[in-house]
C-alpha cells in the first residue's frame, strides 16, 4: 500500500488560504488520493478526491503534481470551523471474496488550527 | 450526518458478553462499512458489505461478525466482547466504492 506523509500540525489565519501537503511518493498510477477531515469526536467528513488532474469543489481545492508523488489541498479562505484533523489517504482496491473494495487507511493526519 | 444513523451512541458492556452495533441509512447506498478508531491505529476497517446478504471482511476482522438483511440496516456484532474491543466504532455508507464515504456519529464502545 502506498503510505502517505503529512506533517503533524499546522496553523493558520482565520480568512486565508491553509494549504495542507502530502507526499505518497509510492503511489501507484491508478491509486486516487483522497482526503478527508475529523472535527472532534465526530465522523471523518469527505474533502474530495483526485487521480492526475487538479479538483475543486465547494469546500476545498486538491493539487496533485505531475509525477503524483505530492499533493495539497488549499481551503481557499480557512474559518475557525475548519480547524480539525485533516487525513490524507491513497485508496487502495483489495479483493476480497471474489469482490473488490476500497480500503481506506487513515494515518496520524495533519492537525490544523486555525486562529482569530 | 443527514442519512446515516449509528446506536447506540455510548455503551458500556462487561467482558465476554454479546454486543450488536447498528447502522441505519436513509440514502438507499449500496456499500456500507465499519471501521474502529483508536489511538495510534487511525481507522481501520472491521467488515464491509456491498449489498444485501453481501458481505466481507475487513483488516480487523476478527471478533467481529455483521449482518445485512436489508438496504439500510448493517449490523456490527461482538460475539463475547473483550476489553481490546474497547474503541469508537464508525459507520459508513458509500453509492460506489470509488466515491467518498459518509460516514456516521460513531459509537463509542467501552469493555469493562
Amino acid at each position: 500500500d502506498a503510505k502517505t506523509t503529512q506533517p503533524p500540525s499546522m496553523d493558520c489565519a482565520e480568512g486565508r488560504a491553509a494549504n495542507l501537503p502530502c507526499n505518497h511518493s509510492t503511489i501507484s498510477g491508478n491509486e486516487y488520493v483522497y482526503w478527508y477531515r475529523q472535527i472532534h469526536s465526530q465522523g471523518p467528513q469527505y474533502i474530495i478526491h483526485g487521480l492526475k488532474n487538479n479538483e475543486t469543489n465547494e469546500m476545498a481545492s486538491l493539487i496533485i503534481t505531475e509525477d503524483r508523488k505530492s499533493s495539497t489541498l488549499i481551503l481557499p479562505h480557512a474559518t475557525l470551523r475548519d480547524t480539525a484533523v485533516y487525513y490524507c489517504i491513497v485508496r487502495v482496491d483489495r479483493n476480497a471474496g471474489g469482490t473488490s473494495y476500497g480500503k481506506l487507511t487513515f494515518g496520524q493526519g495533519t492537525i490544523l488550527t486555525v486562529h482569530p | 450526518d443527514a442519512g446515516i444513523t449509528q446506536s447506540p451512541r455510548h455503551k458500556v458492556t462487561e467482558t465476554g458478553t454479546p454486543v450488536t452495533l447498528r447502522c441505519h441509512q436513509t440514502e438507499n447506498h449500496r456499500y456500507m462499512y465499519w471501521y474502529r478508531q483508536d489511538p495510534g491505529h487511525g481507522l481501520r476497517l472491521i467488515h464491509y458489505s456491498y449489498g444485501v446478504k453481501d458481505t466481507d471482511k475487513g483488516e480487523v476482522s476478527d471478533g467481529y461478525s455483521v449482518s445485512r438483511s436489508k438496504t439500510e440496516d448493517f449490523l456490527l456484532t461482538l460475539e463475547s466482547a473483550t476489553s481490546s474491543q474497547t474503541s469508537v466504532y464508525f459507520c459508513a455508507i458509500s453509492v460506489r466504492q470509488a466515491d467518498g464515504y459518509t460516514f456516521g456519529s460513531g459509537t463509542r464502545l467501552t469493555v469493562v
